[in-house]
């Protein structure tokens, strides 16, 4: 039971490249979670998906695109990634507890 | 503009000491939750408060949820250097947490 799995850990790109971050979860959670955290801003929510089919924004969703792939799977994208965007990025499942993954340190340049 | 403001930013103590952590919204949530998280790694759950008044209790460490479910408060009672991590307190309303900032907390030998 691995719980909440992230890849990849690290990654560097330059501006405007793409990417896609992975996210799975094994607990058979309805909701899904896209979270990054910033140094003094906590974690703020980027987009979350209830239940397989849907997804909504959540505080900070510009620049960023998420599919939910199957009831497993919930991914976030970065279509033209900018500076702005280097963080450490957190994805979680939860039916009333939200448990999160290790985590992916994204360095835009 | 942070929903969930937390107090102190920083704290250090030294082990034995008594510290308490501070989390106040002027929002009402149906719940209210602490995690502890470590470098590297994602957030924790320590525990969940759902009742106003409601005070609980984990080992050393006590929670306590605000009459109004507006606020929260952390209290560790002798520290160890085991405690050292980073508190981020979560309002929960809905599918959705909204975090503080967290409060980094140093427990030296």
């Amino acid at each position: 039971n691995a719980g909440v799995t992230q890849t990849p850990k690290f990654q560097v790109l330059k501006t405007g490249q793409s990417m896609t971050l992975q996210c799975a979860q094994d607990m058979n959670h309805n909701s899904m979670y896209w979270y990054r955290q910033d140094p003094g801003m906590g974690l703020r929510l980027i987009y979350y998906s209830a239940s397989e089919g849907t997804t909504d924004k959540g505080e900070v969703p510009n620049g960023y695109n998420v599919s939910r792939l199957n009831k497993r799977e919930f991914s976030l994208r970065l279509e033209s990634a900018a500076p702005s965007q280097t963080s450490v990025y957190f994805c979680a499942s939860s039916s009333e507890t939200q448990y999160f993954g290790p985590g992916t340190r994204l360095l835009v340049l | 503009t942070q929903l969930l403001e937390q107090s102190p930013q920083f704290l250090s103590i030294q082990e034995g000491e008594n510290l308490t952590v501070y989390c106040n919204s002027s929002s009402v949530f149906s719940s209210l939750q602490w995690y502890r998280q470590e470098p590297g790694e994602g957030p924790v759950l320590l525990v969940t408060v759902v009742t106003g008044g409601e005070v609980k209790k984990l080992k050393r460490l006590t929670f306590q949820f605000g009459d109004a479910r507006k606020d929260s408060s952390l209290h560790i009672t002798a520290a160890q250097p085991g405690d050292t991590g980073l508190y981020l307190c979560a309002g929960r309303n809905d599918y959705k947490l909204s975090f503080g900032a967290g409060t980094t907390v140093t427990v030296r030998a």
